[in-house]
C-alpha cells in the first residue's frame, strides 16, 4: 500500500463547478497534513495546511479525518486558474525533521 | 529575496558522466531537501539536511551524494549517470519553526542518454 494515495485523475470540470479531491494515508503516527499545488512544469507550492477541525481559505476547504486516515480538499466555484495538479502531503511519522511524503497528485482541468 | 534558486534548468548527460546540481536559498533556512519527480509520480526525497555539516539519506539516495558546507548551499552530485536518473530534480528549504512549509526551487530537468 502506498503511504499516500490520491484519487486518480484527471478531473475535467466546467467553470463554476464544485470539485472534491480525496486522499488516504497509511501512517497513523503522521501529525501534519497539507495540500500543495503544482502547475504544469513548475515547482510545488503550499496551498494550505489541513487541521483536525477543518479549515477554509476562500473557495478552498480542507478536512481531516484521523480515524479513517483520510484528507479531502473541496474547491467551490472553480476558476480557469485553478487548473493544476493538487498534491496531498503528509509528514513522515511524528519526528520533527520536516520529512514529507507526497502523493502522486490529482490533475484538475477547469474548462470554460 | 530570490528564494530558492537552482542551476542548471536543463541538462543532457551521457551514461557514466557526472554532474552537480546546484541549489541556493537566501531565506536563512536550516532545513534543505532534494527531491526527484518522475512523470505522473509524486516527489521522492533523495537527501535532506537539518543544518550546515549535517546531511541524511531520504527514500531514494542511491546514485547521489550531497554536502552542506554553508547554510545557503546544498549541491547534489550524480557520480555515474544512469538512464534511471532521468527526472526532474527539485530543491526545497524550510525554517526551524515551520519545517514542513517547504519552499521549492524551479527544478532541474535531467535527461540521461
Amino acid at each position: 500500500r502506498k503511504e499516500v494515495e490520491q484519487d486518480p485523475g484527471p478531473f475535467n470540470v466546467p467553470e463554476g463547478a464544485t470539485v472534491a479531491f480525496n486522499c488516504t494515508y497509511s501512517n497513523s503516527a503522521s501529525q501534519s497534513f497539507f495540500w500543495y499545488r503544482q502547475d504544469c512544469r513548475k515547482e510545488p507550492k503550499l496551498l494550505m495546511s489541513v487541521y483536525s477541525s477543518g479549515n477554509e481559505d476562500g473557495r478552498f476547504t480542507a478536512q481531516l479525518n484521523r480515524a479513517s486516515q483520510y484528507i479531502s480538499l473541496l474547491i467551490r466555484d472553480s476558476k480557469l486558474s485553478d487548473s493544476a495538479t493538487y498534491l496531498c502531503v503528509v509528514n513522515k511519522g511524528s519526528s520533527n525533521t520536516g520529512k514529507l511524503i507526497f502523493g502522486q497528485g490529482t490533475t484538475l482541468q477547469v474548462k470554460p | 529575496n530570490a528564494g530558492v534558486t537552482q542551476t542548471p534548468k536543463f541538462r543532457i548527460l551521457k551514461i557514466g558522466q557526472s554532474m552537480t546540481l546546484q541549489c541556493t536559498q537566501d531565506m536563512n533556512h536550516n532545513y534543505m531537501y532534494w527531491y526527484r519527480q518522475d512523470p505522473g509520480m509524486g516527489l521522492k526525497l533523495i537527501y535532506y539536511s537539518v543544518g550546515a555539516g549535517i546531511t541524511d539519506k531520504g527514500e531514494v539516495p542511491n546514485g547521489y551524494n550531497v554536502s552542506r558546507s554553508t547554510t545557503e548551499d546544498f549541491p547534489l552530485r550524480l557520480e555515474l549517470a544512469a538512464p534511471s536518473q532521468t527526472s526532474v530534480y527539485f530543491c526545497a528549504s524550510s525554517g526551524w519553526e515551520r519545517q514542513e512549509t517547504q519552499y521549492f526551487g524551479p527544478g532541474t530537468r535531467l535527461l540521461v542518454l
